[in-house]
């Protein structure tokens, strides 16, 4: 059964510095998004990408952040300046319409 | 701003109770989910609710979807172990590719 996958599983980064985080969305779908979720607290939406552009985005995903499709089957999540606070896991998600499938997340911890 | 609630936010509860879990939408959105998060894993979809009235049901867990009270129910039966787990309701806003909108979670422990 496909799957979305994630890489890497867990990414440990300086603050100041940039990370990106990468995604395989399922082969067939449309719609992709990128989610996190702070130790102990609920799943927080960041962006949706459709059609090769961002759909919408959360008022968390500032400047900082960026995402790409660049060869049409990765998805990348790029944080330009981590902070502490944006220690978390990132969840990527892909769907067609309706239900979203997410992947297995990548842990990020910023020092 | 769309809001999603869910109570109780912890459960303990003994193997073989039954225990219900609430979550209240704000939006009119006729699209529920539910998954299920095991401790530094993924999001297991469980359940896809897409209208008034769906009763949906998968082993011990049953999800039910009342649009007009903005209420979803994830009702469980018989709780084993197995069962432990934080479970997640969410909402979009019916456009094709919406964000979901997740609760706080309910974190569920069945104790033998």
């Amino acid at each position: 059964e496909p799957e979305v996958t994630q890489t890497p599983s867990h990414q440990v980064t300086q603050m100041g510095q940039e990370v990106i985080l990468r995604c395989v969305p399922i082969s067939n779908h449309l719609y992709f998004y990128w989610y996190r979720q702070i130790l102990g607290q609920k799943v927080e939406f960041l962006v949706s990408f459709y059609n090769n552009e961002i759909s919408e985005k959360s008022e968390i995903f500032d400047d900082q952040f960026s995402v790409e499709r660049p060869d049409g089957s990765n998805f990348t999540l790029k944080i330009r300046s981590t902070k502490l606070e944006d220690s978390a896991m990132y969840f990527c998600a892909s769907g067609r319409a309706g239900e979203q499938y997410f992947g297995p997340g990548t842990r990020l911890t910023v020092t | 701003e769309l809001k999603v609630e869910q109570n109780p936010l912890f459960l303990s509860m003994q193997e073989g109770k039954n225990y219900t879990i609430y979550c209240n939408y704000s939006t009119t959105s006729d699209r529920l989910y539910w998954y299920r998060q095991d401790p530094g894993k993924s999001l297991e979809s469980l359940f896809v609710l897409l209208s008034n009235g769906a009763v949906k049901q998968e082993g011990r867990l049953m999800a039910s979807l009342d649009t007009k009270a903005r209420l979803s129910t994830l009702h469980i039966t018989a709780a084993v172990h197995d069962l432990s787990a934080t479970y997640f309701c969410a909402v979009d806003r019916e456009t094709s590719g919406s964000r979901l909108t997740f609760g706080e979670g309910t974190q569920l422990t069945v104790n033998p």
